[in-house]
């Protein structure tokens, strides 16, 4: 079946420093990829949809300037969280889309930002 | 404004029983609708798919309808066991290769 990997799982960091997240999709090409937050016992929220080659698609109220996305290539998105803050500790969560509909998502990245 | 809205009580049921639950939404016409699983620090699994000219799907023990007049879907997993304990999610999509909305999710507990 479609696997998507994230890399790391968990990281902790100083608040005013960038984490680098890595979401790659192992056995498919992904057209688009999308970036989603969860905040304890919610539910996801997007963040952001990402096409191999072109500008990220920001949903409303997030900051591109913060939340950097590049889709380098047909398997990896990466999203970087600059000058991370406290408020910005959250699990990222990343998903792929291949040529079906379906979404699969990757296992997730928890922040912690102190 | 667009609404899914799911159960936010958790579902408690014992072992062997018939988990149903439900997925309502307003304002929406989605294309299809998809059911995940989520344990605690994990991304969603996918479970099913359903398109809005389909009224039912089945996987193994789970089974979804999709209901477009009354804009509704409803998610069951029969014979249930405790290693079906998890949050299940429902998200609506537009069209092929658009976003996922997702609803608040349900979370279920099975119970031996």
């Amino acid at each position: 079946g479609a696997v998507v990997s994230q890399h790391p799982s968990r990281v902790i960091c100083k608040s005013g420093t960038s984490v680098k997240i890595e979401c790659r999709s192992l056995d498919f090409q992904a057209t688009t990829m999308f970036w989603y937050r969860q905040f304890p016992k919610q539910s996801l929220m997007l963040m952001a949809t990402s096409n191999e080659g072109s500008k990220a698609t920001y949903e409303q109220g997030v900051e591109k300037d913060k939340f950097l996305i590049n889709h380098a290539s047909l398997t990896l998105s990466t999203l970087t969280v600059t000058s991370a803050h406290p408020e910005d500790s959250s699990f990222y969560i990343c998903s792929a889309i291949g040529l079906g509909e379906t979404q699969y998502f990757g296992p997730g990245t928890r922040l912690l930002v102190l | 404004s667009q609404k899914i809205e799911q159960n936010s009580e958790a579902l408690n049921i014992q072992e062997g029983k018939t988990a149903t639950l439900t997925c309502n939404y307003t304002n929406y016409s989605p294309a299809y609708l998809q059911w995940y699983r989520q344990d605690p620090g994990r991304g969603p699994v996918f479970l099913l798919l359903i398109r809005e000219n389909e009224k039912e799907k089945r996987k193994e023990r789970l089974k979804v309808t999709f209901d477009t007049t009354l804009k509704q879907s409803l998610f069951h997993i029969t014979a249930s066991q405790p290693a079906d304990s998890a949050t299940y999610l429902c998200a609506l999509v537009k069209a092929a290769g658009n976003k996922l909305t997702f609803g608040g999710g349900t979370r279920v507990l099975v119970k031996p």
